[in-house]
Parts: C-alpha cells; sequence; structure tokens
C-alpha cells in the first residue's frame, strides 16, 4: 500500500498562474481533505470530500477549488494564484468522518510545497 | 469554537529521558483525540487516537492520556531517543467532519 500520495512536491508559481494538486489514496478510504499549513498558523483545512462526487468548504476555501471524480483522487486547483497561498499543502483521507467515532483517524500525504512569486 | 493549545511549543532533552507533552482543548465534547509527528520536510503520521470512553492508549514507548473533564492529553515518551526528534501534534474532532489542530511541540533529543 503506498497509502496518501501527493503530486507534486514543490512547485513555484507566478502571481495569476493556475496548478491542480492531485492527491490520490490507495485504502478504500471515503472521506479526504485538504489543508494547509502555515508557521505560526498550524493546520486548516480547505476543503473536503465524504464520498465521490461530493465536496465541502473547510475552515479556509477562498481561492481554491476541489474535485473528486473518482473515489481515490482529490485534485485541489488554484485558479488565480497570489502569494499569499505560498504555503504546503497537505491531503488526508480517512475511512469515515469523525461521527463515526473509532473510523475518522486522518493519514496523511507526504506535502506540496508551493512558492507563488 | 474548539481552540487546542500545545505547550510546551519547544522542548530540547538529553537522551533517555521521560517525557510528557500537553495538549488542551477548550470543548470539552469531543469523542476521540488524535496524537501525530511530523518530521522536518515530511508529512503526518498518526501516532495514536484515544477515544474518549479510554483513559489510556499505548503505543511501544508511547502512551497517551485523556481526561475530557479538564479539556486535556497527555503523550508520554519514555526513554527518549535522537530519532523521537520531531513536531508532535494533536488534533480534535469538530463538527463531526474537521479535525482542529494544536501548533505543535518542537521536541529535540541530544545525544
Amino acid at each position: 500500500n503506498a497509502g496518501v500520495t501527493q503530486t507534486p512536491k514543490f512547485r513555484v508559481l507566478k502571481t495569476g498562474q493556475s496548478m491542480t494538486l492531485l492527491c490520490a489514496q490507495d485504502m478504500n478510504h471515503e472521506y479526504m481533505y485538504w489543508y494547509r499549513q502555515d508557521p505560526g498558523m498550524g493546520l486548516r483545512l480547505i476543503h473536503y470530500s465524504v464520498g465521490e462526487g461530493t465536496t465541502a468548504k473547510g475552515e479556509v476555501p477562498d481561492g481554491y477549488n476541489v474535485s473528486r471524480l473518482k473515489k481515490q483522487n482529490f485534485l485541489l486547483g488554484l485558479e488565480s494564484a497570489a502569494p499569499s497561498q505560498t504555503s504546503v499543502y497537505f491531503c488526508a483521507s480517512s475511512i469515515t468522518s469523525g461521527r463515526f467515532r473509532s473510523n475518522n483517524e486522518q493519514f496523511f500525504g507526504p506535502g506540496t510545497r508551493l512558492t507563488v512569486l | 469554537k474548539q481552540e487546542v493549545t500545545q505547550i510546551p511549543a519547544a522542548l530540547s532533552v538529553p537522551e533517555g529521558e521521560n517525557l510528557v507533552l500537553n495538549c488542551s482543548f477548550t470543548d470539552s465534547a469531543i469523542y476521540n483525540l488524535q496524537w501525530f509527528r511530523q518530521d522536518p520536510g515530511k508529512g503526518l503520521t498518526s501516532l495514536l487516537l484515544i477515544q474518549s470512553s479510554q483513559r489510556e492508549q499505548t503505543s511501544g514507548r508511547l502512551n497517551a492520556s485523556l481526561d475530557k473533564s479538564s479539556g486535556r492529553s497527555t503523550l508520554y515518551i519514555a526513554a527518549s531517543q535522537p530519532g523521537d526528534s520531531a513536531t508532535y501534534l494533536c488534533a480534535v474532532p469538530y463538527n463531526t467532519d474537521k479535525l482542529i489542530f494544536g501548533t505543535g511541540t518542537r521536541l529535540q533529543v541530544f545525544p
């Protein structure tokens, strides 16, 4: 099992450019999440998905879009990158949500380091 | 709104010491708490998930306790090693589908 994988590992963009970050999991998990991690701010949830074909907003969704066309993949898009989106982006997955108590343990990918100039 | 605090922010100890990392949360209506480890430049590795019905959860040299009534969890690391050097994060579920993270404790264990 590869677990949760993310591509690319690093990326540098100019302001206004667009890009898509790909997350894939091979654990047959229903739930998938996108976080960003910034110094002094900790991890903050951007968007998440409770199953194939669904998406929902997290804590900091502005400037991002997501899609979950296949159960194993969760895409994070930046339509017009801004310097404020410079961050490390992490994808995670879990079997189910928090309401199912024992099955909401989240597993994380290695991260994508994005710099927007 | 749930807030999660970790103290201390950084800790440096000699190899072999037993140590305790603290995690506090403001809303005690949680049903579990998760501890993670993050190595520099890497993702998060899940260490322990402790349910609200449990008071302790153990994995090797790690022991996590949970006291919902006081809004606290501790992560105990026995006989620390240089390989334990990392940032340790705790997180609690919020609004069923989300995790709220603490800002972490950066641990350095020197030989």
